[in-house]
């Protein structure tokens, strides 16, 4: 099974700044990762596919990058919107796998 | 617009069993692997099963398998899974997701049923 960490459990951040967001695998996942937002109450809401690909009216500010077995998600500027639990999740390999997210918290 | 409803939640007993469903529509729910997504209270999400678009390939996690059964109807847009021997860790959200393509990740969520597994 592919082990999916997520770092940091919890990230306290001001309005308006960046937040960055990390998941590493056990193992390679030759791109096939996800990340999702959700709130409380709420199903999770696709956010980038493929490590890098934003998803159908994803506001540009989400993007993700991937070096090897470690992948970002960056929120370049943080709205008050933006303030949600947020999950990493390979779909390279079986079983499916989430990372155990990461709360974007407001500073 | 797609949309997924799941049904079927309720409180059990531990070794009960229980058959949720997700009726699909807005789009052709015999193109797309389904899958099952569940997350228990105040935890993160775990991927439950996945089934492809005829029902020839069908997945499991470990801690459901022989347990938990997926199915289809294409016929009736319906996505189901039976659960038997329902323990207390099997309390949980759980969730419809359908993928943008093939075995891609889920572009689209039900709202969720609530198992509640207690004596």
């Amino acid at each position: 099974e592919i082990v999916m960490t997520q770092s940091p459990a919890t990230l306290s951040v001001s309005p308006g700044e960046r937040a960055t967001l990390s998941c590493r695998a056990s193992q390679s996942l030759s791109g096939n990762l996800a990340w999702y937002q959700q709130k409380p109450g709420q199903a999770p809401r696709l956010l980038i596919y493929d490590a890098s690909t934003r998803a159908t009216g994803i506001p540009a500010r989400f993007s993700g990058s991937a070096s090897g077995t470690e992948f970002t998600l960056t929120i370049s500027s943080l709205q008050s919107e933006d303030f949600a639990v947020y999950y990493c999740h390979q779909y390279n390999d079986w079983p499916r796998t989430f990372g155990q997210g990461t709360k974007v918290e407001i500073k | 617009e797609v949309q997924l409803l799941e049904s079927g939640g309720g409180l059990v007993q531990p070794g009960g069993s229980l058959r949720l469903s997700c009726a699909a529509s807005g789009f052709t729910f015999s193109s797309y692997a389904m899958s099952w997504v569940r997350q228990a209270p105040g935890k993160g999400l775990e991927w439950v099963s996945s089934i492809s678009a005829g029902g020839v390939n069908i997945y499991y996690a470990d801690s459901v398998k022989g347990r938990f059964t997926i199915s289809r109807d294409n016929s009736k847009n319906t996505l189901y899974v039976q659960m038997h021997s329902l323990r207390v860790d099997d309390t949980a959200v759980y969730y419809c997701a359908k993928p943008s393509s093939a075995w891609s990740p889920f572009d689209y969520w039900g709202p969720g049923t609530l198992v509640a597994v207690s004596s």
